[in-house]
């Protein structure tokens, strides 16, 4: 079983559009869990840090379900430019290696 | 904003020789990383480097690869005998000490494309 799933995508939505990806993990000692895009051959780049509570940073909600192992995030009014592969990202306790998912990729269309 | 820097952003060399990528990490960082992405796969953990040695690393990290922190700004990778399927592109991120914090927010440099022919 991987260690982080995504579905692969890809995500076809209009602008304006609100869309949602999830991303399941393993390794029940996961502590830490992050959201970073990836443009094509760019580097991943943080987007948001994801806790315990849930946290919004404008358009973006980011949720956390420990039972489950599940991490998602919810785009709102999806603009042109959040078109990229979206990366769900764990650290495991004790450790600073992150441990990536294989993306979602999402395409804004107008 | 402060960022990572990487240098060459393309390397291409044959086969056997050995190649040294460069990363100049955010000043304040203290923990520095390098991560490898095979074209069309994930991103994939090598190694990480504190206070003057590795912390960690992956079964991916043989001992072909070594890294350095020569001076106070770089920070090295070190490929000794290259092969085909080290082609990749690989990252070098950095990240601050946190304390009483669980959340390690890394950063990445745009990176460097490596090409084994």
């Amino acid at each position: 079983r991987k260690e982080v799933e995504q579905d692969p995508g890809p995500f076809n939505v209009p602008e304006g559009a609100t869309v949602a990806f999830n991303c399941t993990y393993s390794n029940s000692a996961s502590q830490s869990f992050f959201w970073y895009r990836q443009d094509c051959r760019k580097e991943p780049k943080l987007l948001m840090s994801v806790y315990s509570s849930g946290n919004e940073d404008g358009r973006f909600t980011a949720q956390l379900n420990r039972a489950s192992q599940y991490i998602s995030l919810l785009i709102r009014d999806s603009k042109l430019s959040d078109s990229a592969t979206y990366l769900c990202v764990v650290i495991t306790t004790g450790r600073r290696a992150l441990t990536f998912g294989s993306g979602t990729r999402l395409q804004v269309q107008p | 904003e402060p960022e990572v820097t990487q240098t060459p952003s393309h390397q291409v060399t044959q086969m056997g020789q050995e190649v040294i990528l460069r990363c100049v990490p955010i000043s304040n960082h203290l923990y520095f990383y390098w991560y490898r992405q095979i074209l069309g796969q994930k991103v994939e953990f090598l190694v990480s480097f504190y206070n003057n040695e590795i912390s960690e690393k992956s079964e991916i990290f043989d001992d072909q690869f070594s890294v350095e922190r020569p001076d106070g700004s770089n920070f090295t990778l070190k490929i000794r005998s290259t092969k085909l399927e080290d082609s990749a592109m690989y990252f070098c991120a950095s990240s601050e000490p946190t304390v009483g914090d669980s959340l390690y927010e890394q950063y990445f440099g745009p990176g460097t494309r490596l090409t084994v022919t």
